[in-house]
């Protein structure tokens, strides 16, 4: 099963409002990242988080790590109608020697001007 | 998309034809990934290299096969397309290994491939 597992599947918001993904995975991890992708395109990064952090900030994009409870979440405040597209997290940690990254199955936001 | 194509961005074959797909980079990466993305998997990894003729399979490589002569490419043949393996196909380069430390993955636009 995914290591990455991404709630909801897929969020409608009014333009304005705040959109809130999350993400939960099974094993512990180095590092947690949150990708973005637009219809069509390859993946973007848009923040990562380790796992010795709680919080992080960039911009309109919050993320939160608990790693206690094995989840992540991605916080976009003020949603524009340029911010649909489907997010996805990605876990990594040690495996055999190799650090394996993990992608979860997406969420896709719409964001309704 | 950072650098990096792919070719072709649309392929349509047949069952048991060969496919090469190619991904070539202007970055200088030294680690560069191919994974495929399909609806309720996300992406999955399907080989990787960390340099010139280095490459080592990920989670789904089954049917799949890699080369890389030069830096700047890297190229995943499919030996004798199946039906499962239409998908989108994307590929991506690091500076460093993905996942250890801070290494940010960066993608190509993807291919379609569409075996019939």
């Amino acid at each position: 099963s995914q290591q990455g597992e991404e709630d909801p599947q897929a969020l409608s918001i009014q333009e304005g409002e705040n959109a809130t993904m999350n993400c939960s995975y099974k094993t512990s991890i180095n590092n947690l990242q949150w990708y973005r992708q637009n219809s069509g395109r390859g993946l973007v990064h848009l923040i990562l988080i380790r796992s010795n952090e709680r919080e992080k900030h960039s911009g309109r994009l919050r993320v939160t790590l608990d790693t206690s409870k094995k989840s992540s979440s991605l916080l976009i405040t003020a949603s524009r109608a340029a911010d649909t597209a489907s997010y996805f997290c990605a876990t990594s940690k040690n495996s055999g020697g190799y650090q394996k990254v993990t992608f979860g199955t997406g969420t896709k936001l719409q964001v309704i001007p | 998309d950072a650098g990096i194509t792919q070719s072709p961005r649309h392929k349509v074959t047949e069952t048991g034809t060969p496919v090469t797909l190619r991904c070539h980079q202007t970055e200088n990466h030294r680690y560069m990934y191919w994974y495929r993305q399909d609806p309720g998997h996300g992406l999955r990894l399907i080989h990787y290299s960390y340099g010139v003729k280095d490459t080592d399979k990920g989670e789904v490589s089954d049917g799949y096969s890699v080369s890389r002569s030069k830096t700047e490419d890297f190229l995943l043949t499919l030996e004798s397309a199946t039906s499962s393996q239409t998908s989108v196909y994307f590929c991506a380069i690091s500076h460093g290994l993905a996942g250890a430390g801070v290494q940010t993955q960066y993608f190509g636009p993807g291919t379609r491939l569409l075996v019939l």
